[in-house]
């Protein structure tokens, strides 16, 4: 079973720049999550989507995020414009399904290291 | 006070030792309770899920979980250099969205021959 995949794995930018991270969930997973981790810090998470809509994403800054999960599958997030401290692993995550009171685990993607100069 | 604690170490520890990774977290009334490690540069991998209160073990891994007390712990029996990782600690709290996760910063774990 192939794992959730994302792309680009590294990207340097300079601030005020735009930048964009692709994420394809493993196959038949309805829930996908977008993660920034911080060096030293455990991944924080930043958006979920359930098929194409939005569950969580009280923590998106939403002045210079966005994302998007069009036909419920891949998911793409953008930063736009980038400041230094979005320096960051962003790591995406699926799971089979989320409901409350039901247990289902989240398995991460390679991950895209984002440097901003 | 963080949500998710755990200490930073390096927690060194010979190999063929018990590891001991130790977590307390704020919320009484989480959920579910995940261990990641995470190899330097690498993504996070789940390696221990527990649910209730007790043990919980597979292979060389043990996960405990005391609700009362607010803590889950690992311990990794026969320590090998390739266990040398960082290890997440991750709760699902009550109420604070669906299987959202929070993450403590993770104890680093070093292996010595």
């Amino acid at each position: 079973e192939a794992g959730v995949a994302q792309s680009p794995r590294y990207k340097i930018i300079e601030k005020r720049q735009s930048v964009a991270f692709w994420c394809n969930p493993i196959s038949g997973h309805a829930t996908l999550y977008w993660y920034q981790q911080i060096l030293g810090q455990g991944p924080k998470l930043l958006i979920q989507f359930q098929n194409n809509g939005v569950v969580d994403d009280s923590q998106l800054p939403k002045d210079r995020f966005s994302a998007e999960r069009l036909k419920g599958v891949d998911s793409t997030l953008k930063i736009q414009p980038a400041k230094l401290e979005d320096s960051a692993v962003y790591l995406c995550a699926s799971s089979l399904d989320f409901r409350r009171g039901v247990n289902y685990e989240q398995y991460f993607g390679p991950g895209t290291r984002l440097t901003v100069t | 006070q963080k949500e998710v604690e755990q200490n930073s170490g390096p927690l060194s520890v010979p190999e063929g030792a018990i590891a001991s990774l130790n977590c307390t977290y704020s919320d009484r009334g989480s959920q579910s309770f995940f261990w990641y490690r995470q190899y330097s540069g690498k993504s996070p991998e789940l390696i221990m899920s527990i649910y209730s209160n007790g043990d919980k073990e597979d292979g060389r891994f043990t996960a405990q979980l005391n609700k009362a007390s607010q803590y889950v712990s690992l311990l990794i029996r026969d320590s090998q250099p390739s266990d040398s990782a960082t290890y997440l600690c991750a709760v699902t709290p009550f109420g604070g969205g669906y299987n959202k996760l929070i993450f403590g910063a993770g104890t680093r774990l070093a292996v010595h021959p």
